[in-house]
């Protein structure tokens, strides 16, 4: 069974303070692993898919790196825009399964 | 600028009653997946289809869930008899799969249906 473990839960950070949330998952044969934003009353919104160990992707102040086990969402000099719940997803490579397996996301609140 | 819509967004109903939620998916995606996310469980894949047809539907409790396909720019999950415990907000989700590739890549949500059973 796919497993996909945030760290941590919740996340206080100061307006321009850097950090790096975690995702640890376990999956047999894994095609791809997603990050994705939500902010309240509102569906997941796309960030980054990463396929392979050693991969890298920005978006602005986000980058997400991957290793063979688990995967950083680093945030560099965030805004308080930037608070959101954070959501990782892993998809395995079994026939015809796209259904993404969740994590239960990190809620990041960024103060002035 | 293509979205996927749901309706209901907001649904309170008393425990037996049939619950229909519908979602249109982005124009020319040929995906269409139905997620729960409640805060024990988070986010979890209930079905999804592909070109209509169902693909998986296993994490869906089949005596008294469905969810079909009637045509391309409407899918739709039912819940008869609901109880409490379907509380939860449901998410429709679509994504293409381009000719030759197995799997799909970015899933685009809607907004979501809350639903309240009492």
């Amino acid at each position: 069974e796919d497993q996909v473990t945030q760290s941590p839960e919740a996340l206080r950070l100061q307006e321009g303070e850097s950090s790096s949330l975690n995702c640890s998952y376990t999956v047999s044969g894994l095609r791809g692993l997603f990050w994705y934003r939500q902010d309240p009353g509102k569906g997941p919104e796309f960030l980054f898919t990463l396929y392979s160990a050693g991969e890298e992707k920005e978006k602005e102040r986000l980058k997400a790196t991957l290793t063979k086990k688990e995967s950083f969402l680093h945030i560099t000099a965030p805004k308080p825009e930037d608070s959101a719940t954070y959501l990782c997803a892993v998809q395995a490579e079994r026939g015809g399964a796209d259904g993404l397996t969740f994590g239960k996301g990190t809620h990041l609140i960024i103060q002035p | 600028d293509a979205r996927v819509t749901q309706t209901p967004r907001d649904k309170v109903t008393e425990m037996g009653q049939e619950v229909t939620m519908r979602c249109q998916p982005i124009l020319g995606h040929n995906t269409v997946f139905w997620y729960r996310q409640t805060m024990m469980q988070g986010l979890e894949l209930l079905a999804y289809f592909r070109n209509r047809a169902p693909l998986d539907d296993s994490g869906m409790p089949k005596d008294r869930f469905s969810a079909e396909m009637p045509d391309a720019t409407l899918a739709t999950l039912k819940i008869q008899p609901s109880e409490p415990r379907d509380s939860a907000v449901y998410f429709c989700a679509s994504g293409l799969v381009p000719d030759g590739v197995a799997l799909s890549d970015e899933q685009f949500f809607g907004p979501g249906t809350r639903l309240t059973v009492l």
